[in-house]
């Protein structure tokens, strides 16, 4: 079982849509991270969380410390959303470990 | 733009080969992560380096080393190169030992 385990693997959602990505971790943290991979490759960090909410734009990440778990959602979902969406956490070893990504696609 | 800068973007070179994969950190960053991503693998950390040392370790073979110089750019080298070392390499900057990580577009690195 991986340390850190992502659904869906795959999302298809009609533009406008609510989305929701979650992520659950089976290891001690100090922070998770949410990062969104374009089609080209380029990786560009969304969040760092350690407790509670944060909010950017049409963006809003979440974490449950005691339940090991995380949620990123997409609000007004638009196709420049389409992107795979990796959810990776910091042991305590200083380490990353990386979800297998899900990959959004949003359709106009 | 992020601000991190990796060289090359694409590097092709043959099996039993050594490759220096080059990252300048975003300005006023102190930390550097190296990322190895394969279609296999997904997206693995390979190290840290924090003002100049070595923070945290992952999964970096022993054919691979890394450094951090003076004005904080970053080195990864691969040696004796098999076929299965064929991935993007990401390099990563932050402010501090820990924080929000800005990345690099990568190198892509295919052996023939």
């Amino acid at each position: 079982k991986n340390e850190v385990e992502q659904s869906p693997q795959n999302l298809t959602a009609q533009e406008g849509e609510f989305i929701t990505i979650n992520c659950s971790y089976s290891v001690g943290i100090s922070a998770l991270h949410w990062l969104q991979q374009h089609p080209g490759g380029g990786i560009v960090s969304l969040f760092m969380l350690s407790s509670g909410k944060k909010k950017h734009g049409r963006l809003i990440a979440t974490i449950n410390i005691q339940e090991k778990h995380s949620s990123l959602h997409i609000t007004a979902s638009h196709p420049r959303d389409s992107a795979v969406y990796i959810c990776a956490v910091r042991g305590s070893q200083g380490n990353l470990i990386f979800g297998k990504g899900t990959k959004l696609s949003v359709k106009p | 733009d992020s601000g991190v800068t990796q060289t090359p973007k694409h590097l092709i070179t043959a099996t039993g080969q050594r490759v220096t994969l080059r990252c300048s950190p975003r300005s006023g960053d102190l930390s550097v992560y190296w990322y190895q991503q394969s279609l296999d693998q997904g997206l693995q950390f390979l190290i840290q380096y924090y003002n100049g040392e070595e923070r945290a370790k992952g999964n970096i073979l022993e054919r691979f080393s890394a450094q951090q110089f003076p004005d904080l750019h970053s080195e990864l080298n691969l040696s004796s190169l098999e076929l299965g070392d064929s991935a993007l390499y990401f390099c990563a900057s932050s402010v501090g030992v820990s924080g929000a990580q800005h990345f690099g577009d990568g190198t892509r690195l295919s052996i023939l």
